[in-house]
């Protein structure tokens, strides 16, 4: 049963590009989040998509957006790349009816900006 | 603003010793998740802690959730050089999956 599956695992952009990082959940999981966790830090909540809307948003500006596919899927685009956006995102899926008892990461995506 | 105040920061320690790692906050959580994390990995979770004054144990590994649900310990016995990793604490807020708030998290070393 694979877990919860990220691509690409590594990334460089140049400062102002755009970038789409992707995400498959864990199965039978139908709820997946978003985070940002810099170098030395832990992880920043960034959004969550349930039933293909966004439902919890984090302190990050619009740049930051995502998406969810019938499939449970997930996408998380950032417009307008900073330096400051190099960390690795971390997709995390659960299941609605776990009530936040039950996350699974991915490795996640290293994104580096330059 | 740092909610979750993780200490120590980092521990060095040989195998065999004990250690115990602490999660502070002055916000009140419905739970409190633990996790470790090694480096190129995301975190995994080792534990959810919901009740006041609740403690899990996990092989060597005990879990304490405050009586005021706001602080807990993780308690490590006879330490393994495979213990070593970043220990993530997560709070969770009202009854919603998101917006877990993480520590910075405790970088633990063991050495053989």
């Amino acid at each position: 049963d694979a877990g919860v599956t990220q691509s690409p695992t590594h990334l460089i952009k140049t400062r102002g590009q755009q970038v789409t990082l992707r995400c498959s959940p864990k199965s039978g999981h139908d709820t997946v989040s978003w985070y940002q966790q810099a170098l030395g830090q832990g992880p920043q909540f960034i959004f969550q998509y349930y039933e293909e809307e966004e439902r919890q948003r984090g302190n990050f500006p619009d740049r930051f957006s995502g998406h969810q596919f019938p499939n449970y899927s997930s996408e998380l685009n950032v417009n307008a790349l900073l330096l400051g956006d190099s960390a690795l995102y971390l997709c995390a899926s659960s299941f609605e009816g776990g009530r936040g008892y039950g996350y699974t990461f991915g490795s996640g995506t290293r994104l580096t900006v330059v | 603003t740092q909610l979750l105040e993780q200490s120590p920061q980092f521990l060095s320690i040989q195998e065999g010793e004990n250690l115990t790692v602490y999660c502070n906050s002055s916000s009140v959580f419905s739970s409190l998740q633990w996790y470790r994390q090694e480096p190129g990995e995301g975190p995994v979770l080792l534990v959810t802690v919901v009740t006041g004054g609740e403690v899990k144990k996990l092989k060597r590994l005990t879990f304490q959730f405050g009586d005021a649900r706001k602080d807990s310990s993780l308690h490590i016995t006879a330490a393994q050089p495979g213990d070593t990793g970043l220990y993530l604490c997560a709070g969770a807020k009202g009854g919603s999956q998101g917006n877990l708030i993480f520590g910075k998290g405790t970088k633990l070393s063991v050495k053989p």
